[in-house]
């Protein structure tokens, strides 16, 4: 079965680097695209970032451009989101999901509180 | 950017039909695809491509899509489909989510 484990998670001062990792299992990893989703406490799911299955590809959304990176290591069947500069509303749970035009697949999540 | 519309909530009396709407710009063009968020738990996709149904989704959750509406549709509501819902597109190479709706079950 599919398996997402994100990681990485913690408590950052604003202004500070965060990198988290989503490692798979139960699927053919480098075969699909992935995204990272986060949902601030109390509030919505908002999209952050997707990357294509190979790599070739990644989009963000407006919130993160030019301070969060995605990318992932098909060798080990992980995707990472390279936070920078982080801000207090980056604070919220992070998942990653499988897929490209929909998210078939969620793992579990983790907390990111950016607070001082 | 395109943007998706979804009423902050929705209640139904148990075992009733319970019917969320998701707005956009002719979003009968595109595919729309919808989630469940149970409190506490990390979202499960429940409808993909306007109404398909991943295996393991019962068949009384269904989903339709038309004109300037897509619609997710749960038939004899029980206590456990008291959750959030998201609907979302794929647009311009984006992820785009509706804020979400809460049904709430009487």
């Amino acid at each position: 079965q599919v398996q997402l484990v994100e990681s990485g998670g913690g408590v950052v001062q604003p202004g500070g680097s965060l990198r988290l990792s989503c490692e798979a299992s139960g699927f053919t990893f480098s075969s699909y695209g992935m995204h990272w989703v986060r949902q601030a406490p109390g509030k919505g799911l908002e999209w952050v970032t997707a990357i294509w299955f190979d790599g070739s590809r990644t989009h963000y959304a407006d919130s993160v451009k030019d301070r969060f990176t995605i990318s992932r290591d098909n060798s080990k069947n992980t995707v990472y989101l390279q936070m920078n500069s982080l801000r207090a509303e980056d604070t919220a749970m992070y998942y990653c999901a499988r897929g490209l035009q929909y998210l078939a697949d969620w793992g579990q999540g983790t907390l990111v509180t950016v607070a001082s | 950017s395109y943007e998706l519309t979804q009423p902050l909530s929705v209640s139904v009396a148990l075992g009733q039909t319970a019917i969320i709407t998701c707005g956009g710009n002719t979003i009968g063009i595109k595919s729309v695809h919808w989630y469940q968020q149970r409190p506490g738990q990390a979202p499960v996709l429940i409808i993909y491509r306007d109404s398909n149904r991943p295996s393991g989704i019962p068949e009384r959750i269904s989903g339709s899509n038309s004109d300037n509406t897509a619609t997710l549709t749960i038939s004899g509501v029980q206590a456990g489909d008291e959750a959030d819902y998201y609907c979302q597109v794929w647009d311009s190479s984006a992820v785009i989510l509706g804020g979400g709706t809460k049904l709430t079950v009487l």
